[in-house]
């Protein structure tokens, strides 16, 4: 099956500061989202991104579809943004069927 | 426009039971897929429902299961418990199939066995 990987698995920074989220894919995919996993484990929408690039705010994201890679950034963090960020791909399993495969987090600490 | 509800939120069981966790998706939307997140394993694609039809299962022993309601509401099952089942059960809905949009996620049910 699609392998998935983001990096880094943690990252710790100063509030006020920017960061780089990178999600690498091993194969074409339908579509790839970015969540933010609250306290309380909801896997929050962050973006619905299978290529190009959105912005919401602080955050952007951009996906290459071609080369596999997607990458979330974060611009003047805040502590608010601490959590596991989630990247996850929508690719074929076999036959007509489809499953989302997600990476396994970078986990974000944002210090006052 | 409500979000995905899942119930119950908490439950504690022990080996050897069953449980059964619910699912409502958003309003209109005919897809539902199943999570389940662990520290080990991380988060684990079950199975999806579209139409009432399970369209696709992920690599899980029979014990888990699940249905679709022609409301859309999906309930998934896990017989004879495990403590590996231990884990957070997460739900999302899509308008259409997943893989033909974006998919929207509950806030879980945490299940622990003991």
């Amino acid at each position: 099956g699609i392998q998935v990987e983001q990096s880094p698995p943690d990252l710790i920074l100063q509030e006020g500061a920017n960061s780089t989220l990178r999600c690498n894919f091993s194969d074409s995919v339908n579509n790839l989202q970015w969540f933010h996993q609250n306290p309380w484990g909801q896997l929050i929408n962050l973006f619905y991104i299978p290529s190009g690039t959105k912005q919401n705010g602080r955050l952007s994201a951009t996906t290459v579809a071609t080369e596999r890679y997607s990458l979330l950034y974060i611009s003047s963090s805040q502590t608010t943004d601490s959590g596991v960020y989630f990247c996850a791909v929508e690719a074929w399993s076999g036959g007509s069927n489809y499953k989302l495969t997600f990476g396994k987090g970078t986990l974000l600490t944002v210090n006052p | 426009k409500a979000g995905v509800t899942q119930t119950p939120r908490y439950l504690i069981k022990t080996r050897g039971q069953q449980v059964t966790l619910s699912c409502s998706p958003i309003s209109g939307h005919r897809s539902v897929s199943w999570y389940q997140q662990t520290p080990g394993q991380g988060l684990q694609f079950l199975f999806e429902y579209f139409s009432e039809t399970q369209r696709n299962k992920g690599n899980f022993p029979g014990r888990f299961s699940g249905r679709q309601f022609s409301n859309s509401r999906s309930e998934m099952n896990v017989s004879t418990l495990e403590l590996g089942d231990s884990a957070l059960y997460l739900c999302a809905s899509s308008l259409l199939r997943s893989e033909d949009g974006e998919l929207f996620f509950g806030e879980g049910s945490r299940l622990t066995v003991l």
